[in-house]
């Protein structure tokens, strides 16, 4: 069965800074999806970021980037600059040949004006 | 389409009662999930719809917990008799089967069960 752990229950960065948060996972797969997703408080999950992988080049959407590392199965979201509205709940999360994503245990970040 | 949308947000009961959760997903969406989660966890899996076909479900999944989607369209998770351990934030989840985009997931608000 496919793991995603994530080793930092917490993390916190101040305003304007850039912080990484860290993900690692075990498969047998070739072929899957990884997600950032982001859950504010008494707010709904929303994706952050994806990597198949498949695609060497690592994801970026705007702030957000990934350094997607295949064969470490390593898959660390750096988010740049970071904003009072980042703080959440961050899950890494994994998407095999099955239709379930695995997430991992969720890492809260706490941003510092 | 707003996204995808749970009803109630918040439910209160009994031990022993049983409770009902809905989930409207995003129309086009082929595929509905169901997840629970606990405070400070990452959400769990509990089952999926392709279409009206419920085609995995979780050992999670006691026999007290039932999940339909009778019309491929919206999905009902019953829990019948609950217990305390089923206090938790339940999460269904939508997603495209092909194209661009597919394995994404669009969650709800989520359900919040406390089971006194």
């Amino acid at each position: 069965a496919q793991t995603v752990t994530q080793s930092q229950p917490e993390m916190s960065v101040q305003e304007a800074e850039t912080v990484t948060l860290s993900c690692t996972y075990d498969t047998s797969e070739s072929d899957y999806y990884l997600f950032w997703y982001k859950q504010p408080p008494s707010r709904q999950m929303i994706l952050v970021i994806r990597q198949e992988a498949y695609k060497q080049q690592n994801a970026t959407e705007n702030r957000f980037s990934v350094n997607f590392q295949k064969a470490a199965k390593s898959f660390s979201l750096k988010i740049s600059d970071s904003q009072l509205g980042d703080a959440a709940m961050y899950f890494c999360a994994y998407r095999g040949g099955g239709s379930r994503l695995t997430f991992g245990e969720g890492t809260q970040l706490t941003v510092n004006p | 389409d707003t996204g995808v949308s749970q009803d109630p947000r918040h439910k209160i009961t009994k031990r022993g009662q049983n409770v009902t959760f809905r989930c409207d997903p995003i129309s086009e969406h082929n595929r509905l999930y169901w997840y629970r989660q606990t405070l400070g966890q990452g959400p769990e899996f509990l089952t999926y719809f392709q279409n009206e076909a419920q085609l995995e479900k979780s050992r999670l999944l006691s026999d007290r917990f039932s999940a339909e989607r009778p019309k491929g369209s919206f999905s009902t998770l019953e829990i019948q008799r609950t217990e305390q351990g089923d206090s938790a934030m339940y999460l269904c989840a939508s997603s495209l089967l092909t194209g661009e985009g597919r394995g994404e997931l669009f969650f709800g608000e989520g359900s919040r069960l406390t089971v006194l």
